[in-house]
């Protein structure tokens, strides 16, 4: 099946800080893709659409200044996170259509903790 | 997307079948009954879909009743491996909405 990778799988940083993380489908092209976010003992909650070519779709309540998503190439989204806080810690997840749009494939995760 | 309701928790002795049900009352007739499952720590993995008909892939089957507002995923012969979150979606668009799924522990 299609492969989805995440960079980095996990990642410790500074209050303050900005963290980018990376979204790349290795063996299709995606030129939609979709980054959620998931809190420990609760499920995944969409964040936005990521859109080759065009700018991010921000669901409501998700701050777009403070997650910025940029949709480089059909193989390649980042999320990133900017000034990160300890609440912004958490488990980031990104997903990408695969070519017969039924199904979706999934990354294995970046694990956010922000001292 | 139409809301769904899943049990928060089953439990399953290994080799045996792991029914999870899922119901759906609110569907409407274009949108798809989806599975999922997310082992811990881990992306979600795909699992099966399906319209309206039974579905059957080498890792469960999907029965949907004729009025389409319940599902039942079935694991044949349920393995240590097994024991996840499973989320059943109701999906008409695009992206995805999880709920909070059902977590099955297989027993040995």
């Amino acid at each position: 099946g299609a492969v989805v990778s995440q960079h980095p799988s996990w990642v410790i940083c500074k209050s303050g800080t900005s963290v980018k993380i990376e979204c790349r489908s290795l063996d299709f092209q995606a030129t939609t893709m979709f980054w959620y976010r998931q809190f420990p003992k609760q499920s995944l909650m969409l964040m936005a659409t990521s859109n080759e070519g065009s700018k991010a779709t921000y669901e409501q309540g998700v701050e777009k200044d403070k997650f910025l998503i940029n949709h480089a190439s059909l193989t390649l989204s980042t999320l990133t996170v900017t000034s990160a806080h300890p609440e912004d810690s958490s488990f980031y997840i990104c997903s990408a259509p695969g070519q017969t749009q039924e199904t979706q494939y999934f990354g294995p995760g970046t694990r956010l903790l922000v001292l | 997307d139409a809301k769904t309701t899943q049990p928060p928790s089953m439990d399953c002795a290994e080799g045996r079948a792991a029914n999870l049900p899922c119901n759906h009352s609110t569907i409407s007739g274009n949108e798809y009954v989806y599975w999922y499952r997310q082992i811990h720590s881990q992306g979600p993995q795909y699992i099966i879909h399906g319209l309206k008909n039974n579905e059957t892939n080498e890792m469960a089957s999907l029965i949907i009743t004729e009025d389409r507002k319940s599902s039942t995923l079935i694991l044949p012969h349920a393995t240590l491996r097994d024991t996840a979150v499973y989320y059943c979606i109701v999906r008409g668009g695009y992206a995805l909405n999880f709920g909070k799924g059902t977590s099955l522990l297989v027993t040995p």
